[in-house]
């Protein structure tokens, strides 16, 4: 399989409990994005990295929210704590920062706080 | 700032017929643009993307966007709706070094038999 790989694909937390979610991106891709999606909306920006640096981060990232990239493959998001407003459907994308070019996404997990 | 407007939030068509999603953008250079499908259930895929080339760009089955400067506009057309394209579509604007992908909050089509 060649494409973006998420896990898990489903994630139900109780509230005030941490979740991690890992994403493998496409091999030979050094960029890497988190997007966020709520139901009726459309997928919004969280974090990129380029190789093992976090490069921006959106204020929508409270500071519960934290990805890494250890070795520049592939990337976790923990969420701390969680809360009800954290259910979404969380997206991994990559792609090849010298081709200037598209993202490539994965399948997402969706997560339900309950 | 990028962001795109998509003007219809529901779609519906019948199977055979013309498919038209319109799309605005706002950028404040010359943007790229691209048209993500999303169905249920499965991952956002790229129908076709615009970057600066050709105004009119095909896609993957039988989708095809212009890229109007003079109007902001970058509409996704198909000559003849088939079921299997009812799904969520996204007009999405890239920044100027492609770190980030600002997405249009999306239409739903939906084609009738």
């Amino acid at each position: 399989d060649t494409g973006v790989s998420q896990d898990p694909r489903h994630k139900i937390t109780k509230r005030g409990q941490n979740v991690t979610f890992r994403c493998d991106p496409i091999s030979e891709h050094n960029r890497l994005y988190w997007y966020r999606q709520t139901l009726g909306q459309g997928p919004e920006f969280l974090t990129y990295f380029q190789n093992e640096a976090q490069l921006e981060k959106s204020r929508l990232l409270s500071d519960r929210f934290s990805a890494e990239r250890p070795k520049g493959s592939f990337s976790t998001l923990e969420i701390q704590r969680t809360e009800q407003g954290d259910s979404a459907m969380y997206l991994c994308a990559s792609s090849l920062a010298a081709m200037n070019t598209e993202a490539f996404f994965g399948q997402g997990t969706r997560l339900t706080v309950v | 700032a990028q962001s795109v407007t998509q003007l219809d939030s529901h779609v519906s068509v019948s199977e055979g017929t013309p498919v038209l999603l319109r799309c605005n953008y706002s950028s404040s250079y010359s943007p790229s643009l691209f048209w993500y499908v999303q169905h249920p259930n499965k991952g956002l895929q790229l129908l076709l993307k615009y970057t600066s080339a050709a105004t009119l760009v095909k896609g993957i089955n039988g989708f095809e966007a212009e890229f109007k400067k003079s109007e902001t506009s970058f509409h996704l057309t198909k000559p003849s709706a088939h079921m299997s394209d009812a799904a969520e579509y996204f007009c999405v604007v890239s920044d100027r070094d492609f770190n980030k992908f600002y997405f249009g909050s999306g239409t739903k089509l939906n084609v009738k038999p």
